[in-house]
């Protein structure tokens, strides 16, 4: 069963696109959303997480956008550029857990 | 050194051997994981140590994976009896406490079991 919904499953833009990546969850005991950023033969690094009292959360040109009570999250990227281009992965985490469960990932490339 | 470090790199190795597969964690570093990532899956948790406590195995697929952490920092996986299946890249990540904080991730090694 797979308590983190990814998609889409590979997105492709333009640069100074918005590519938006959405993540749905069931469990409410998760209490935690960070988003991870991966390049190719690198491992991922953490690029934003938000926690559930709060809607929004922006740093630089990335935003999360939290709907608690549809439990789904979404990560929007502003003007895109070419180094963006890499695999998000959107995670979850309980509260008191230290186990993240996370979403199958999302292709992003984008086009200069 | 500034991150963490896995080696090797990458591991082929004909099917049944075992293989071991080292992390170093950031120094200071006292919560450690292991994940498994296939080709188009999410990470995978295999297990975490904290500090002296009792590892969390709860994600090991199978008797024939294990791990180690010696003296709260360095972290040895093994796979015995290696199968295609176990065919991966294989994570280690480092956090100060738990993952409330962020991790840090290795740039993994790639197995590939003939």
């Amino acid at each position: 069963q797979q308590q983190v919904k990814q998609s889409p499953q590979s997105l492709i833009v333009q640069k100074g696109g918005i590519p938006i990546i959405n993540c749905a969850y069931e469990n409410t005991a998760f209490d935690y959303f960070p988003w991870y950023q991966q390049f190719p033969g690198k491992g991922p690094a953490l690029l934003i997480a938000i926690r559930p009292d709060v809607s929004e959360k922006k740093e630089g040109r990335f935003t999360i956008s939290f709907n608690k009570s549809a439990k789904q999250f979404s990560l929007h990227i502003m003007d895109s550029q070419p180094g963006d281009s890499a695999t998000y992965f959107c995670a979850a985490i309980k509260g008191g857990s230290y186990i993240p469960t996370f979403g199958r990932g999302t292709s992003l490339i984008v086009h200069p | 050194g500034a991150g963490v470090s896995q080696s090797p790199s990458n591991k082929v190795t004909e099917k049944g051997k075992d293989v071991e597969l080292r992390c170093d964690p950031i120094s200071g570093h006292t919560a450690l994981y292991w994940y498994r990532q296939s080709l188009g899956q999410g990470l995978e948790f295999l297990i975490y140590f904290q500090g002296n406590s009792a590892p969390d195995k709860s994600g090991l697929p199978s008797d024939r994976f294990s791990a180690e952490r010696t003296g709260g920092s360095v972290s040895t996986l093994t796979i015995q009896r290696t199968q295609q299946e176990d065919s991966a890249v294989y994570l280690c990540a480092s956090s100060l406490r738990d993952s409330s904080q962020p991790q840090h991730f290795g740039d993994g090694t790639r197995l590939s079991i003939l």
